[in-house]
């Protein structure tokens, strides 16, 4: 499975874009790249997956280079309730569950 | 829908102690995982499971049993209970076997301390 390293922390204040980067330099070739979000007391939840490019959806954008050894999940205009830990993973199949969830990055959103 | 259930949400027990973790899910998923977190850490892989009556170890499965005789049920065994597994339990639940490009939903935690 491959290693993914991210920032262990970033503050950011209300209406800026986040730019969370993810470095995963041995991504396999059948490994796709996943974002989950964790509130304090909660369970993880999933915010965004990618293989390659760009892909956005109503909550976020996934970019992914070309060499796929990176990845910046952007959130835009963050507001205080994005505050969160946010989780950077690969795998590939069969990964699935075997998932490994680094220790993420705590984003924190100021007024 | 219900999603992921689990029970109980906290728990105390001494050392040496057994009991069981439930997890539950409603979404006909195949494959069932569950994790520990610890204190400022990310998940860490107990065991999982691609189906009723197969069942694997993950990362940390030392002092963990599992089973799972039906689609919907993941129950996780703590055989005798150690301070070391202080924690928060999650179960997750997703539709295929194992594919990393299928979420995997997660439930709402259980708080063990173990005094």
């Amino acid at each position: 499975l491959a290693k993914t390293t991210q920032p262990i922390s970033m503050d950011s204040y209300e209406g800026q874009e986040v730019n969370i980067t993810c470095s995963h330099n041995n991504i396999a070739t059948n490994d796709y790249i996943t974002w989950y979000q964790q509130f304090p007391s909660q369970g993880p939840r999933f915010i965004i997956q990618g293989y390659k490019t760009k892909v956005t959806n109503e909550v976020a954008s996934l970019f992914i280079p070309a060499d796929r050894k990176s990845s910046t999940l952007s959130l835009p205009r963050v507001s205080l309730s994005d505050t969160a830990v946010y989780y950077c993973l690969v795998g590939g199949l069969p990964g699935g569950g075997k998932l490994t969830f680094g220790q993420g990055t705590i984003l924190t959103v100021h007024p | 829908n219900a999603g992921v259930t689990q029970t109980p949400k906290f728990q105390v027990l001494k050392t040496g102690q057994s009991m069981t973790l439930q997890c539950a899910q409603d979404m006909n998923h195949e494959y069932m995982s569950w994790y520990r977190q610890d204190p400022g850490m990310g998940l860490r892989l107990i065991h999982y499971s691609v189906g009723a009556g197969i069942t694997d170890q993950g990362e940390v499965p030392n002092g963990y049993n599992v089973s799972r005789s039906t689609t919907e049920d993941f129950p996780l065994r703590l055989l005798s209970a150690a301070p070391s597994q202080t924690s928060v339990y999650f179960c997750a639940s997703q539709l295929a076997g194992g594919y990393s490009t299928d979420t995997q939903y997660f439930g709402p935690g259980t708080r063990l301390t173990v005094l």
